[in-house]
């Protein structure tokens, strides 16, 4: 049981340095979700997919961009990397509708020098 | 928009106390979920309120959900040290196509 996988785990990137973030999910969950998680801020919601082919602007969008162009992949990317991107950068997936939990997956700790 | 608030930031307990942590929306909530994240792990689903006044039991967890749908609460029953760990609200905007937004955690630690 694969359920939601994030590719790389660890990553250090130069600032102005591009990549992408890849999550995978095999639950044939329609939404999915890319979070950062940063110390005493919680979880902020980055972009959101509520099916193939859609994508939607969380909390803090600025500096990311994502695409679903598969209903099990979800890729987050950044086109030019700051230090203030340093953070570590969760992918959550979910049936969707009202009453549909998010399972995670293990986080991506990126930082940028 | 929606903002969803949680306090207190950090919580210290002697193993054995109880726990409690607050969840405040800004707006009325559809459902509200909330999770708990070991240290170094991801988080992980513990349950969700979807009715007004409900409240739901987990062994020494006790949830509820605020009359008005804005507010929750999570009640630990006598801590253990397998409760440490950072427990987050999650609320779902009652107008939204699926924006699920995370209070800032608690952060829970026991001392044995």
């Amino acid at each position: 049981n694969a359920g939601v996988t994030q590719t790389p785990k660890f990553r250090v990137l130069k600032t102005g340095q591009s990549m992408t973030l890849l999550c995978a999910q095999d639950m044939n969950h329609e939404y999915m979700y890319w979070y950062r998680q940063d110390p005493g801020m919680g979880l902020r919601l980055i972009h959101y997919s509520v099916g193939e082919g859609t994508t939607a602007k969380g909390e803090v969008p600025d500096g990311y961009n994502v695409s679903r162009l598969k209903k099990q992949n979800f890729l987050l990317g950044l086109e030019s990397a700051a230090p203030s991107q340093t953070s570590v950068y969760f992918c959550a997936s979910s049936f969707g509708g009202r009453t549909a939990e998010a399972f995670f997956g293990q986080g991506t700790r990126l930082t940028v020098v | 928009g929606q903002q969803v608030m949680q306090i207190p930031q950090y919580q210290h307990v002697q193993e054995g106390e109880d726990f409690t942590t607050y969840c405040n929306s800004s707006t009325t909530l559809s459902n509200i979920q909330w999770y708990k994240q070991r240290p170094g792990g991801h988080p992980v689903f513990l349950i969700q309120l979807v009715k007004s006044g409900e409240v739901k039991k987990q062994k020494r967890l006790t949830f509820q959900f605020g009359e008005a749908k804005k507010n929750s609460s999570l009640h630990i029953t006598a801590t253990q040290t397998t409760d440490v760990g950072t427990y987050f609200c999650a609320g779902l905007d009652g107008g939204s196509q699926g924006n699920l937004i995370f209070g800032k955690g608690t952060k829970l630690s026991v001392k044995p």
